[in-house]
């Protein structure tokens, strides 16, 4: 089982409607988790990170941590063309230095 | 603000060569990150400095690969005898010790074994 799981899409939306991306971990010592956004030939972009149970909103992305559940999840509301790209959960195992990564999912905005 | 810088941005070499790739990280980062990422997947993990200490490697990081912070700026990583299977994007990230983790990545190297 890997340690941050992703489905790997595409999940496609509409423009103007909310995506829902979702993420699963297995170390219930990681305490600090991150959403990055990556263009094709790109490296990833850091766009939220959260460390406590709860919301977290920053303009149209809001980060929602569950750590009984073990589960991230990243809303993007009114989205855009613009968002289609591939985004990374990464969680940080025993509250450690690295990162790790989810496989990534591709979501895709359709005018 | 600069942001973290990595030269060069490609690279294509033949199998068995040696190379070396660079990272500049944003300027008052005291910790620096390597991580690979292949096609399809997410980065993983290489390597960590705190300042010039090599703190943490990953058992991915083979005897072929070594890592240098020596004044704990810029950092170097090398790769001895390449091998195709080592073509990927090698990605540099940079955090401070005043916040929580958050890493900021660099452009990335692309390096191609032919």
């Amino acid at each position: 089982q890997k340690e941050v799981e992703q489905n790997s899409g595409p999940l496609s939306v509409p423009e103007g409607a909310i995506a829902s991306l979702n993420c699963t971990y297995s170390d219930r010592g990681s305490q600090s988790f991150f959403w990055y956004r990556q263009y094709s030939g790109k490296s990833p972009e850091l766009i939220m990170f959260i460390y406590s149970n709860g919301d977290k909103e920053d303009g149209r992305f809001t980060a929602q941590l569950n750590k009984a559940s073990q589960y991230v999840s990243l809303l993007i509301r009114d989205s855009q063309p613009s968002d289609s790209a591939t985004y990374l959960c990464a969680g940080n195992p025993n509250a450690g230095n690295m990162l790790t990564f989810g496989g990534g999912t591709r979501l895709m905005v359709k005018p | 603000d600069t942001g973290v810088s990595q030269n060069p941005r490609h690279k294509i070499t033949k199998r068995g060569q040696n190379v070396t790739f660079r990272c500049d990280p944003i300027s008052e980062h005291n910790r620096l990150y390597w991580y690979r990422q292949t096609l399809g997947q997410g980065p993983e993990f290489l390597t960590y400095f705190q300042n010039e200490a090599q703190l943490e490697k990953s058992r991915l990081l083979s005897d072929r690969f070594s890592a240098e912070r020596p004044k704990g700026s810029f950092s170097t990583l090398e790769i001895q005898r390449t091998e195709q299977g080592d073509s990927a994007m090698y990605l540099c990230a940079s955090s401070d010790q005043t916040g929580g983790y958050e890493q900021y990545f660099g452009p990335g190297t692309r390096l191609t074994v032919t």
